[in-house]
């Protein structure tokens, strides 16, 4: 069973903060990693990709990748209340039709 | 561009009736996915179509069923309505090594 996990929410930061996010996944040959956010009662949206070990940033919104580690990141600068959502993480198989493996989701507030 | 549609938003079921969840794709893309997701928790995925004329099983493919009826379309039809298929239908839709597009839901509740 490939998994994907991801740090147990809610998390709360202040506005103005960074908000860090955390993803962990076991299938080693995965190449493709996302990062969706859903605000509550919508579908999911994307807001980054990473392919590449390293940083990817745009915008305020900076993913980070260590396939060694299987691990991935999102951080949120300069967090604005209107980043209140659920962040889901996830991860393309290796070996399958693209299927992607999402993680349970980490909630996010951020106070005015 | 309307990108990926689903119908119906909403529907409320008895249990043991049968419906069918609709879904289309204007983006030429080959693979689409079916998805629920339940609260507090991520997307799992039930069926899948990697191309046309072919659909694979999913995570959690039980009580379900899936028709690929073109490129275009993917269908999932539940044949007798159970409770615990209540939740969010999502409809995804992705071509090549791009991010998958998200239907707007369907939201199912069986009593």
């Amino acid at each position: 069973q490939k998994e994907v996990e991801q740090n147990s929410g809610p998390l709360s930061v202040p506005e103005g903060a960074i908000a860090s996010l955390n993803c962990t996944y076991s299938d080693r040959g995965s190449q493709s990693f996302f990062w969706y956010r859903q605000y509550s009662g919508k579908s999911p949206e994307l807001i980054m990709s990473i392919y590449s070990n390293g940083d990817k940033e745009d915008g305020r919104f900076t993913a980070q990748l260590n396939k060694a580690s299987q691990y991935v990141s999102l951080l949120i600068r300069d967090s604005q209340p209107s980043d209140s959502a659920t962040y889901l993480c996830a991860v393309r198989n290796s070996g399958s039709a693209r299927q992607l493996t999402f993680g349970s989701g980490t909630q996010l507030t951020v106070l005015p | 561009n309307a990108g990926v549609t689903q119908t119906p938003k909403f529907q409320v079921l008895k249990t043991g009736q049968s419906m069918t969840l609709q879904c289309a794709q204007d983006m030429n893309h080959n693979s689409m996915y079916w998805y629920r997701q339940d609260p507090g928790m991520g997307l799992r995925l039930i069926y899948y179509s990697a191309s046309e004329g072919t659909t694979d099983k999913g995570e959690v493919p039980n009580g379900y069923n899936v028709s690929r009826l073109n490129k275009r379309e993917f269908s999932l039809r539940l044949e007798s309505a159970a409770p615990s298929q209540t939740s969010v239908y999502f409809c995804a839709s992705v071509d090549s090594n791009q991010p998958q597009h998200f239907g707007d839901g369907t939201r199912l509740s069986i009593l």
